[in-house]
């Protein structure tokens, strides 16, 4: 069966530009949750989607934005990117959103320039 | 805010050694969860704890969750160099929403 799958794996934008990012959970899992990993830290929670609802927000600027599609995929958009914003950002799903496991993807790698 | 304050920041031993890292929150959580994860790639799940006092192993790894629910540890036995990596561990609190983690262990394993 296919894990957690996050496109694109790499991207390098400049200050001001948007992004988004794609993930795709893993099958039957209906709960997606984004993640940003800065270099050399452990990951710090963006957003909790379920059953295309917002069920959680980490502390992040309005910037951020995501939502989840009726096949439980999942968007991270990011606006007026910042150098601070470059990072690894990790796609999770589990089969629900409580006491159930996260597992992660790989990861899209983000340059800001 | 919630923090995990995870120990030791790294270690460096000789395969077959046995090693143990732990975790401590401020706060109490629901589940504890450890994670490993190897350059360009996202944490792996090792091991999930659900209850207070519960002892859980997966192959060479045994990890427990603390009877207050503020802390979590780590055993692995018998290391290998496969091993190598860096451990998080990650508490989920009652509402579920969020994971918070602590800031890794990276392990490094001398053949």
């Amino acid at each position: 069966d296919a894990g957690v799958t996050q496109s694109p794996t790499h991207l390098i934008k400049t200050r001001g530009q948007h992004v988004t990012l794609r993930c795709s959970p893993i099958s039957g899992h209906k709960s997606v949750s984004w993640y940003q990993q800065v270099l050399g830290q452990g990951p710090q929670f963006i957003f909790q989607y379920y059953e295309k609802e917002e069920r959680g927000r980490g502390n992040f600027p309005d910037r951020f934005s995501a939502r989840q599609f009726p096949n439980y995929s999942s968007e991270l958009n990011v606006n007026a990117l910042l150098l601070g914003d470059s990072a690894l950002y990790l796609c999770a799903s589990s089969l629900e959103p409580l006491n159930s496991p996260l597992h992660f993807g790989n990861g899209t790698r983000l340059t800001v320039t | 805010g919630q923090q995990l304050n995870q120990s030791p920041q790294s270690m460096f031993i000789q395969e077959g050694e046995d090693v143990s890292m732990n975790c401590t929150s401020s706060s109490i959580f629901n589940t504890w969860l450890w994670y490993k994860q190897d350059p360009g790639e996202g944490p792996v799940l090792l091991i999930a704890l659900y209850k207070a006092g519960e002892l859980t192993s997966n192959g060479r790894l045994t990890a427990q969750f603390g009877i207050t629910r503020k802390d979590s540890f780590l055993n692995i036995s018998a290391s290998i160099p496969s091993d190598v990596g860096i451990y998080f561990c990650a508490g989920q609190d009652n509402a579920g929403n969020m994971l918070t983690f602590g800031g890794g262990t990276r392990l490094m394993v001398k053949p």
